[in-house]
């Protein structure tokens, strides 16, 4: 069976900080995607990144970076210089690929940037 | 990116009475629509998932009599909470996957609707 777990509940940290959000997966397949997706408080879903497991270079998109370890299964994210409207509920997720692809989330870290 | 329109975006209604919840795909086909429930402060937690034209698969421990979800078209998908109750209140997400520009898109989510049942 697929699971995420998102070990951190909440962090808190002051603006300019860098912050990174843990995401430890499991999975049989051999082949799958991995999500992170942002909850402002408004609850929508904002899609922020989606990686192939094949795919294993980091990859950093302005102040966001990820880095994908297959070998400790892990697709930690990371903001550098965090601001207050970074302020959200982050979820990392897992998809089969060519199957039902539907997502299995981990339960999210609350992230709250101070001022 | 692509665009999943969700409607209404917040609802309360009586507890017995019936909702509906659209999801529309805006801008692509959606072949595939998955509709998840989330609960204050939780993760979100697949219920179904819906294929064009066929009947959905529902997750294990979601009734599907309660639970109606109708995927006719290529752009619209419905989820009705039939004979609501309080303790069916949370916040429903859908989203779709299908073909745009030519490639798979990613799924997509919807706003989210907040279902208040009194």
């Amino acid at each position: 069976a697929q699971k995420v777990t998102q070990a951190q509940t909440e962090i808190s940290v002051v603006e300019k900080e860098d912050v990174t959000l843990d995401c430890v997966y499991e999975t049989r397949d051999t082949t799958y995607y991995l999500f992170w997706y942002k909850q402002p408080p408004s609850g929508e879903l904002v899609f922020l990144i989606r990686r192939n497991s094949f795919d294993e270079q980091n990859e950093i998109s302005g102040r966001y970076s990820w880095n994908f370890q297959k070998s400790t299964s892990s697709f930690n994210f990371t903001i550098t210089a965090s601001q207050v409207v970074d302020s959200a509920v982050y979820f990392c997720a897992l998809s089969d690929v060519g199957g039902s692809e539907k997502l299995v989330f981990g339960k999210g870290t609350k992230l709250t940037v101070n001022p | 990116g692509a665009v999943v329109s969700q409607h209404p975006s917040r609802v309360i209604c009586k507890s017995g009475t019936s909702v509906k919840i659209e999801c529309r795909s805006l801008d692509f086909q959606a072949t595939t629509m998955f509709w998840y429930r989330q609960f204050p402060k939780q993760s979100l937690m697949l219920m179904a998932t819906s294929n064009e034209g066929s009947k959905a698969t529902y997750e294990q421990g979601v009734e599907k009599d309660k639970f109606l979800i109708n995927h006719a078209s290529l752009t619209l998908s419905t989820l009705t909470v039939t004979s609501a109750h309080p303790e069916d209140s949370s916040f429903y997400i859908c989203s779709a996957r299908g073909w745009g520009a030519g490639r798979n898109t990613e799924a997509f989510f919807g706003q989210g609707t907040r279902l208040t049942v009194v």
